[in-house]
């Protein structure tokens, strides 16, 4: 099946840090990868979508400045939270969608928290 | 712009019984999919279950099934043989059909509680 693999799990870094966050899709190419975050007991917000090859398109509210996302080949995408701070510290997961075929389900990773103290 | 609303923050069921668990969508298009993740304690996002909307029949995997109303928007999921594993937060999500590569709206989750 579809794996998407996303590392580091876990990041528990001091204020001001730029974290990165990568995505992977091991055995499929993915043209389009989503970025979202979660606060405990919600549900998952969108942050941006990702393209490869092209510019990230963010949702409103989001800060692309401080959300950076690069796409630059059909199996990563990262995105690197920039001078962090402790508000946003959350939960932050990523997904695949295969390039062929418009009917695909969305492929997740396991997600990242991200502590910022 | 699509919405999904899951108007039940929190359901529970006794191991070996059934549970449903409700979701209505708002959409002027006529092709899309629906699906159900499974969220377990992990945080691992797991698909239960898919629907295309232009498949009149019912999605069923193993013991999970859809209750698909197409003209009433209503995308309910039946888990029977309720078992502990099945302890989750469960989101509904609709995608467009209509446009490649659409993004996953997602309803607000309901907390599913098995006892024993």
């Amino acid at each position: 099946g579809a794996v998407v693999s996303q590392h580091p799990s876990r990041v528990i870094c001091k204020s001001g840090t730029s974290v990165k966050i990568e995505c992977r899709s091991l055995d499929f190419q993915a043209t389009t990868m989503f970025w979202y975050r979660q606060f405990p007991k919600q549900s998952l917000m969108l942050m941006a979508t990702s393209n490869e090859g092209s510019k990230a398109t963010y949702e409103q509210g989001v800060e692309k400045d401080k959300f950076l996302i690069n796409h630059a080949s059909l199996t990563l995408s990262t995105l690197t939270v920039t001078s962090a701070h402790p508000e946003d510290s959350s939960f932050y997961i990523c997904s695949a969608l295969r390039s062929a075929g418009n009917n695909q389900p969305q492929h997740f990773g396991d997600g990242t928290r991200l502590s910022i103290l | 712009a699509q919405t999904v609303t899951q108007s039940q923050p929190e359901m529970s069921v006794q191991e070996a019984e059934t549970v449903t668990l409700s979701c209505t969508y708002d959409t002027s298009e006529s092709d899309y999919y629906l699906f159900w993740y499974k969220q377990p304690p992990s945080r691992q996002m797991i698909l239960v279950i898919r629907q295309e909307a232009y498949k009149q029949q019912n999605a069923t995997e193993n013991r999970f099934s859809v209750n698909f109303q197409k003209a009433a928007k209503s995308f309910s999921l039946k888990i029977s043989d309720s078992q502990l594993g099945d302890a989750a937060m469960y989101f509904c999500a609709y995608r467009s059909g209509e446009t490649s590569g659409s993004r996953l709206t997602f309803g607000e989750g309901t907390q599913l509680t098995v006892n024993p």
